[in-house]
């Protein structure tokens, strides 16, 4: 059974500051992985996919890695900001052309002016 | 244009009674999707539908019931409400698997008293 863990669980960082944030799955038989962020109240956007055979994914100030044999993925905020205060959750798709999506609980990050 | 909506937002209703929520893409996807946001944030998939078929039932009581019209609705009826329904419902759809990236509307919250 595929299980998807985020650690840490909250983090709170000075502004400007670099950071990463850990998800790591049980099972690397996966389609891809989506990292998403969730505002208090709201539903979630989706940030990044990365398909199972590529490394990483970019999108402005966000870089997404996985290793798939691992079973790790980060995702690297850099020169942090108040805005991207939110709660981040990584998602993998089983493999074998499931729909289904197995969430992690999700890291949520504080960023302090 | 907002992507995939739902109604209502939010949702108090008394213990026994029926409810819906309704759910809406105008992407042009196959899938779509019932998830549950728990009180610890915790987010699981309930149904998947593609192309107006159900093709994932993730052991949900048979007091919800989906309904897909047409492959652009996908609506969540609940008879006999319990307290223990009460969480956030995310409805979400998502393009051919080749591509697979989730788009998730902003939830709808229930409360059942």
């Amino acid at each position: 059974k595929q299980e998807v863990t985020q650690i840490p669980a909250a983090l709170s960082v000075p502004e400007g500051e670099n950071l990463v944030l850990n998800c790591s799955f049980t099972d690397s038989a996966i389609y891809n992985l989506q990292w998403f962020r969730q505002d208090p109240g709201k539903g979630l956007t989706s940030l990044l996919l990365i398909q199972s055979s590529q490394r990483e994914q970019t999108s402005g100030r966000l870089n997404a890695s996985l290793d798939k044999s691992s079973g790790r993925s980060t995702l690297y905020i850099a020169a942090s900001q108040p805005g991207d205060s939110a709660t981040y959750l990584c998602a993998v798709r089983l493999a074998g052309g499931s729909e289904k999506l197995v969430f992690g609980k999700g890291t949520k990050l504080t960023v302090n002016p | 244009d907002t992507a995939v909506s739902q109604t209502p937002k939010y949702l108090v209703t008394q213990m026994g009674n029926d409810k819906s929520i309704k759910c809406e893409q105008n992407l042009g996807h196959d899938t779509m999707y019932w998830y549950k946001q728990d009180s610890k944030k915790f987010l699981k998939i309930m149904f998947s539908y593609n192309n107006k078929e159900l093709i994932i039932n993730e052991t949900v009581p048979n007091r919800f019931s989906p309904k897909s019209p047409d492959k652009a609705h996908l609506n969540l009826h609940i008879n006999s409400l319990e307290l223990g329904d009460s969480a956030v419902y995310f409805c979400a759809s998502s393009p051919p698997r080749a591509h697979g990236e989730l788009f998730f509307g902003e939830g709808s919250r229930l409360t059942v008293l």
